[in-house]
């Protein structure tokens, strides 16, 4: 099946630093991308849908300054969380779907942000 | 109120037994329907998709009641590996899912 990977799978940065994550499907071409967030105990919140070569589309309450999404190549999207503080430690979820499918999306491992 | 809801649980039951979870939606134009397994600290895994018809895999039953708007899962003869937290998604005409909260499982044995 269609595999999709994440760097790093965990992360722990100070207050104030801005990490990466990205996201790779590896063994497809996604043209879109979507980036979720999970919070302890609750369920996966999308944040963004992000369409290879254009513009992320934000959900709304999701500051598009704080959490910027490049999807520059049908493999990869990244997502920078900048000024990270320590309400922004969470879960960060992609899944990616096939170029060539109209439903099947696939998930990252996730990536754990802890903000000191 | 929320787009998709479930009871969170938790369901604890005797390995062997029988549980079912429900899960409402509230856009009545929501296309597509499934149900996900979501282990501790992992991301969620795609347990089946929902049919109007009602499908089965194995041990697993999905159905959709379109009327009432609530999609179900059965699971029979419960194992200790079942144990997760299940997670229903919904797809509306956006293309984008949107998921429940989850409802936790612990089977004992």
């Amino acid at each position: 099946g269609a595999v999709v990977s994440q760097h790093p799978s965990w992360v722990i940065c100070k207050s104030g630093t801005s990490v990466k994550i990205e996201c790779r499907s590896l063994d497809f071409q996604a043209t879109t991308m979507f980036w979720y967030r999970q919070f302890p105990k609750q369920s996966l919140m999308l944040m963004a849908t992000s369409n290879e070569g254009s513009k992320a589309t934000y959900e709304q309450g999701v500051e598009k300054d704080k959490f910027l999404i490049n999807h520059a190549s049908l493999t990869l999207s990244t997502l920078t969380v900048t000024s990270a503080h320590p309400e922004d430690s969470s879960f960060y979820i992609c899944s990616a779907k096939e170029r060539t499918s109209t439903d099947t999306q696939y998930f990252g491992p996730g990536t754990r942000l802890t903000v000191l | 109120r929320k787009e998709v809801e479930q009871d969170p649980g938790p369901f604890n039951v005797p390995e062997g037994a029988t549980v079912a979870f429900n899960c409402t939606y509230s856009n009545s134009a929501s296309q597509s329907f499934f149900w996900y397994r979501q282990d501790c600290r992992k991301e969620p895994k795609l347990l089946m998709s929902v049919y109007s018809s009602g499908n089965e895999d194995g041990r697993f039953t999905a159905q959709l009641n379109r009327a009432s708007q609530y999609i179900s899962l059965l699971i029979r003869d419960s194992k200790l590996s079942d144990s997760a937290t299940y997670l229903c998604a919904v797809r509306g005409s956006a293309r984008q899912l949107t998921f429940g909260s989850g409802t936790q499982l612990t089977v004992l044995p």
